[in-house]
C-alpha cells in the first residue's frame, strides 16, 4: 500500500485567489509528479521532480508552479486561479529506476474555480 | 514519440461477463507496460505490469500479456463483478533516454460499468 497524501481533496474558490495544493509521501521516493486530469479522464503531466531542488515542466503547459525543498513534499501553487484551472489534480511518486519503475498516486484534489 | 491507444468507452457489462479492453502502443525500444485502475473519486492504482515481451501481468483476476509482435497489452478478466466498475488506463514507460525518461505515457482511459 502506497503512502501518498493530497490535501485538500476538494476545493471551491473564487477567481483571482492564490492556492496551494499539497502533496506528501512517506516512502522516501526521489521522483514526484503532478498530473492534470480533464473531465474526459485523460491525464496530462504538468510538472515533475527528480529530487530536492529539481523541478521540470511536463508535456502540458500549465500556469502553476511547484517546489521541492524536501524529499517528501511537492506542493503545487496557482498564483491567481481562473475558471480554466478547474480540474482534478493528481500527485504521484516513484523510486525504482529501470524497467520496473512504478508510479504511486495520491487520491487527487478536485479544484473548482468560480 | 511514444503513444498508447486504448478502446473507447464506456463499456457496460453484466455481472460475470467476460471483459476485454484493448490497448496498443507505439514506442521505440522495449517499453514496460502497465494497467492502472481509477475507482470513483480516487486516484490511480497500479493493477498489473509487464516489463518484457511475452510477460503476463496478473492481479485480482485481471490479466494482460505483453505482445511485442502486435504491440499490444490487452486487459482481460473472465468474470467481472460490480466492484470492478472503474476507469482503466493503459500506460507505457519507454526506454531510458535522459532527462524526462521516467515519464509514463497514458492512454485516454476506458470507463467500465458492471450491472447486476
Amino acid at each position: 500500500e502506497a503512502d501518498i497524501y493530497q490535501t485538500p481533496r476538494y476545493l471551491v474558490i473564487g477567481t483571482g485567489k492564490k492556492i496551494t495544493l499539497e502533496c506528501s509521501q512517506t516512502m522516501g521516493h526521489d521522483k514526484m509528479y503532478w498530473y492534470q486530469q480533464d473531465p474526459g479522464m485523460e491525464l496530462h503531466l504538468i510538472h515533475y521532480s527528480y529530487g530536492v531542488n529539481s523541478t521540470e515542466k511536463g508535456d502540458l503547459s500549465s500556469e502553476s508552479t511547484v517546489s521541492r525543498i524536501r524529499t517528501e513534499h511537492f506542493p503545487l501553487t496557482l498564483e491567481s486561479a481562473r475558471p480554466s484551472h478547474t480540474s482534478q489534480y493528481l500527485c504521484a511518486s516513484s523510486d525504482l529506476g529501470g524497467r520496473a519503475d512504478t508510479q504511486y498516486f495520491g487520491p487527487g484534489t478536485r479544484l473548482t474555480v468560480l | 514519440g511514444d503513444s498508447v491507444t486504448q478502446m473507447e468507452g464506456p463499456v457496460t457489462l453484466s455481472e460475470e461477463a467476460f471483459l476485454t479492453i484493448n490497448c496498443t502502443y507505439t514506442a521505440t525500444g522495449y517499453p514496460s507496460l502497465f494497467w492502472y485502475v481509477q475507482y470513483p473519486g480516487e486516484g490511480l492504482q497500479l493493477l498489473l505490469k509487464a516489463t518484457k515481451a511475452d510477460d503476463k501481468g496478473s492481479n485480482k483476476g485481471f490479466e494482460a500479456t505483453y505482445r511485442k509482435e502486435t504491440t499490444s497489452f490487452h486487459l482481460e478478466k473472465g468474470s467481472v463483478q460490480v466492484s470492478d466498475s472503474a476507469v482503466y488506463f493503459c500506460a507505457l514507460r519507454g526506454a531510458y533516454s535522459g532527462a524526462g525518461s521516467y515519464q509514463l505515457t497514458f492512454g485516454k482511459g476506458t470507463k467500465l460499468s458492471v450491472i447486476p
